[in-house]
């Protein structure tokens, strides 16, 4: 059975950092390219970025909003994924998503983060 | 603002034939498969269409989709009141060189 699970989340002030996980199971992850997408409360989905496999160049993409600020990194020998998240603001409170596949085929439970002073 | 456009809502009533539309531009449906997700209340999306038109292992065939030129479409067929849920398409834009949602259209079955 895949399984994504996130961790991390929870309650940070402008300007900090987190730190968010996505553990995997259920499916080969190495081979995988592996996507964060956030919805904020009451709005839609907004794609974050995404680290291609290490057979497809292991290279990141990310959205404009959170370009600079956020890093996507894996670690294959964990079967985990990583969203480092710098600068935060206010407009960054949302549910976290991890998602995996070029097409988003599993998502995770999500895990929320809360930017406020 | 979405760089894909989805109207607000739909509805329908129990068994009728619920569509919803997605429109882009040429550097994202133009030129790229349309995915579909649903989000039922309180819950993670779930891939429901890929690549315009194809359905996931265990999706009923009372859900389609179909993509025309910058434009996509997806069906509800034999509406149920468990398909009540917002509905998102999805494609890559080579333009922003980025994966971009629609604003998601909210399903009501009345």
């Amino acid at each position: 059975e895949v399984q994504l699970v996130e961790s991390g989340g929870g309650l940070v002030k402008p300007g900090g950092s987190l730190r968010l996980s996505c553990a995997v199971s259920g499916f080969t992850f190495s081979n995988a390219w592996m996507n964060w997408v956030r919805q904020a409360p009451g709005k839609g989905l907004e794609w974050v970025g995404h680290v291609k496999s290490k057979g497809d160049g292991g290279s990141t993409d990310s959205a404009a909003p959170v370009k600079g600020r956020f890093t996507i990194s894996r670690d294959d020998s964990k079967n985990t994924v990583y969203l480092h998240m710098n600068s935060l603001k206010t407009e960054d409170t949302a549910v976290y998503y991890c998602a995996t596949g070029v097409i988003l085929i599993a998502w995770g439970q999500g895990t929320l983060v809360t930017v406020s002073s | 603002q979405s760089v894909l456009t989805q109207p607000p809502s739909a509805s329908g009533t129990p068994g009728q034939r619920v569509t919803t539309s997605c429109s882009g531009s040429s550097s994202n449906i133009g030129s790229n498969g349309v995915n579909w997700y649903q989000q039922l209340p309180g819950t993670a999306p779930k891939l429901l269409i890929y690549s315009n038109d194809q359905r996931p292992s265990g999706v009923p065939d009372r859900f389609s989709g179909s993509k025309s030129g910058t434009s996509a479409s997806l069906a509800i067929r034999g509406l149920q009141s468990e398909d009540e849920a917002d509905y998102y398409c999805a494609a890559w834009d080579d333009s922003l060189n980025g994966y971009v949602f629609g604003s998601g259209t909210k399903v009501t079955v009345v």
